[in-house]
């Protein structure tokens, strides 16, 4: 069974610009998450999807936005993209929305803004 | 509000030795905890997950996990660390409703010959 995938693995942008980064869930998950994983910032939660909807969001200002498409893959986007973005960005999937539920986590999209 | 503690951000032992990777939690309602484990430009991989069922939770490559209310403690250990567990440690809670998981700072943990 594939695990969760992440596209592209790296991405190298310029400030200003935005961002589009991609993760497909394993298959049968309905939920993904977003994290970020900044140096010296650890592990942040980003976003929830669930069934299409957001259901939670972290602390991250609205510029970080994404969305779920009906065959439950997500797209997580950074407008105006600034050099602090630099980060991995992981993606997971769980089975359901039960908060219990375990996690399982993609390899990552690293992030740069020069 | 859910935490985690990860005392130690940096642990190194022998090959051979006994692992020790210290958590503590805070959470005002009986938590969902996890280890995930990531290798050097890689994703997360889930370790182990405490669901209640059992205070001792058996993992992945040889790692369990000890659940202590008393302590509010989630250490991970190993018993004969591995070069291959070299890698960082990540201790979790899961917030509940809220879907989200609660991150520890992280420990890197060293294997020398």
């Amino acid at each position: 069974e594939a695990g969760v995938t992440q596209s592209p693995t790296h991405l190298i942008k310029t400030r200003g610009q935005q961002a589009t980064l991609r993760c497909s869930p394993i298959s049968g998950h309905t939920s993904v998450y977003w994290y970020q994983q900044a140096l010296g910032l650890g592990l942040q939660f980003l976003l929830w999807y669930d069934e299409g909807e957001e259901r939670n969001r972290g602390n991250f200002p609205p510029r970080f936005s994404g969305r779920q498409f009906p065959n439950y893959s997500s797209e997580l986007n950074v407008n105006a993209l600034e050099l602090e973005d630099s980060a991995l960005y992981l993606c997971a999937s769980s089975l359901a929305r039960e908060g219990t539920d375990t996690q399982y986590f993609g390899p990552g999209t690293r992030l740069t803004v020069l | 509000a859910q935490s985690v503690t990860q005392l130690g951000s940096h642990v190194s032992v022998s090959e051979g030795a006994l692992v020790l990777l210290r958590c503590n939690y805070s959470s005002s309602v009986p938590p969902y905890l996890f280890w995930y484990v990531q290798y050097p430009n890689q994703g997360l991989q889930l370790l182990l997950k405490y669901t209640s069922a059992a205070t001792l939770v058996k993992g992945i490559n040889g790692f369990e996990a000890e659940f202590k209310k008393s302590e509010t403690s989630f250490h991970l250990t190993k018993p004969s660390a591995h070069m291959s567990d070299a890698a960082e440690y990540f201790c979790a809670v899961s917030d509940g409703g809220y879907n989200k998981l609660i991150f520890g700072a992280g420990t890197r943990l060293a294997v020398h010959p």
